[in-house]
């Protein structure tokens, strides 16, 4: 079974400075694909990126980036230059490529970005 | 132009009745889901339908129905509502996993059970 691991219930961060999700997991599927959702107090689930398992180059978006390391069986979010707005809750969540439809998510990880 | 909505938004019930939450896609997706996301912030899959066809059913008491008139709708029915019940109930919807695209949510319903 897949699972999903976010051992940081919650992180601080100074406006401007870049902050580390950390996110590891668990499959025995070659093919499946890792998501960062955030979740801001008003509720909604936004995505804000996406990594394959073959690919070669980590996944970025604008301020975030995802560093995949597949031996390792991790893919940490890296949102750079932290903003007021970035506090929220992220998920971190894979879904199996080949077969079950479904996400599978961590806990989560509640961030505080700080003036 | 929303891509996945959801009613109600909010929905605040007695112990004991029977409500239903509807959720419709206007991206011409053909698979949605069900997820309850707990008092802890834990989101879990429910359900998952296929152009209208069950495909997962996560271990979910046989209080909980959904229905999936066509495949952009898919509702959810929940008899003899129970305290446990109070969540977050996200629908979702997702292309064909092969294209490796995220799924999209919903706003959510909050439910909660007095």
């Amino acid at each position: 079974a897949q699972k999903i691991t976010q051992t940081q219930p919650g992180m601080f961060v100074q406006e401007k400075e870049a902050v580390t999700l950390d996110c590891t997991y668990d499959t025995s599927d070659q093919s499946y694909g890792l998501f960062w959702y955030k979740q801001p107090s008003s509720g909604e689930m936004i995505f804000l990126i996406y990594q394959g398992s073959y690919d070669e180059q980590n996944a970025t978006e604008g301020r975030y980036s995802l560093n995949f390391q597949k031996a390792r069986k991790s893919a940490n979010l890296v949102i750079s230059a932290s903003q007021l707005g970035d506090s929220a809750m992220y998920f971190c969540a894979m879904r199996d490529q080949g077969g079950s439809e479904k996400l599978v998510f961590g806990k989560g990880t509640k961030l505080t970005v700080n003036p | 132009d929303t891509a996945v909505s959801q009613t109600p938004k909010y929905l605040v019930t007695q112990m004991g009745n029977d409500k239903s939450i509807k959720c419709e896609q206007n991206l011409g997706h053909d698979t949605m889901y069900w997820y309850k996301q707990d008092s802890k912030k834990f989101l879990k899959i429910m359900f998952s339908y296929n152009n209208k066809e069950l495909i997962i059913n996560e271990t979910v008491p046989n209080r909980f129905s959904p229905k999936s008139p066509d495949k952009a709708h898919l509702n959810l029915h929940i008899n003899s509502l129970e305290l446990g019940d109070s969540a977050v109930y996200f629908c979702a919807s997702s292309p064909p996993t092969s294209k490796g695209e995220t799924q999209y949510f919903g706003p959510g319903t909050r439910l909660l059970v007095l």
